[in-house]
């Protein structure tokens, strides 16, 4: 199975910070990775897919790069609304895995 | 627009089986990838299976092999899940979510809003 691992697990962060979280696979998995944002209580919503393309609907400041093992999501301006946990998931291969998320908190 | 609706909360003791159900709106299950994630509380994402259209083929992940049991109704446009042998360890938020092929493979958009089973001992 191919490993997730995002870092860091917490991060803590001012509105207008700019904020990159990383994705690292444990093998290649090319572009085949998307991004999803989880709020308590809900399900996650798609931000990224194809490591980045930006889902319709979905904030420009919100963008994504990467390709082979090492991947990152960043917000380029965090907004009130932007605090939530993101999650990487990678498609290249069965199982489908994710990473076990990041959480961005109000610094 | 691709709507997910999904059956409301059950409890079940540990030995039992658990039958969850995904209604699609906008779409037909026939022009959609349904998979299942499930999320144990305070816990990450975990993918347990899901169709395959390039092979035709439920594909299952190795832990539930076994237990679990992915059907569809295309009469009614509705997804299923069982999960049989239930122990604690369960108890998780379960999701379906989708993959819309004719727009790309292996990404979920969108999800359904959650079942949550909660395995007594």
């Amino acid at each position: 199975d191919i490993q997730m691992t995002q870092s860091p697990s917490t991060l803590s962060a001012s509105v207008g910070d700019r904020v990159t979280i990383t994705c690292r696979a444990s093998q290649t998995i090319s572009s085949w990775l998307a991004w999803y944002q989880q709020k308590p209580g809900k399900a996650p919503k798609l931000l990224i897919y194809k490591a980045s393309s930006l889902e319709s609907g979905v904030p420009s400041r919100f963008s994504g790069s990467g390709s082979g093992t090492e991947f990152t999501l960043t917000i380029s301006s965090l907004q009130p609304d932007d605090f939530a946990t993101y999650y990487c998931q990678q498609y290249n291969s069965y199982p489908w895995t994710f990473g076990q998320g990041t959480k961005v908190e109000i610094k | 627009q691709v709507q997910l609706v999904q059956s409301g909360a059950e409890v079940k003791k540990a030995g039992a089986s658990v039958k969850v159900s995904c209604k699609v709106s906008g779409y037909t299950l026939t022009e959609l990838s349904m998979h299942w994630v499930r999320q144990a509380p305070g816990k990450g994402l975990e993918w347990m299976g899901g169709f395959d259209p390039e092979d035709g083929e439920t594909i299952y992940a190795q832990k539930f092999q076994g237990r679990l049991t992915m059907t569809e109704d295309t009469s009614t446009d509705t997804a299923y899940m069982e999960l049989s042998s239930l122990r604690s360890e369960d108890t998780a938020v379960y999701y379906c979510a989708t993959e819309r092929p004719a727009a790309g493979r292996g990404w979920f958009d969108p999800w359904g809003q959650g079942t949550l089973v909660s395995v007594s001992s």
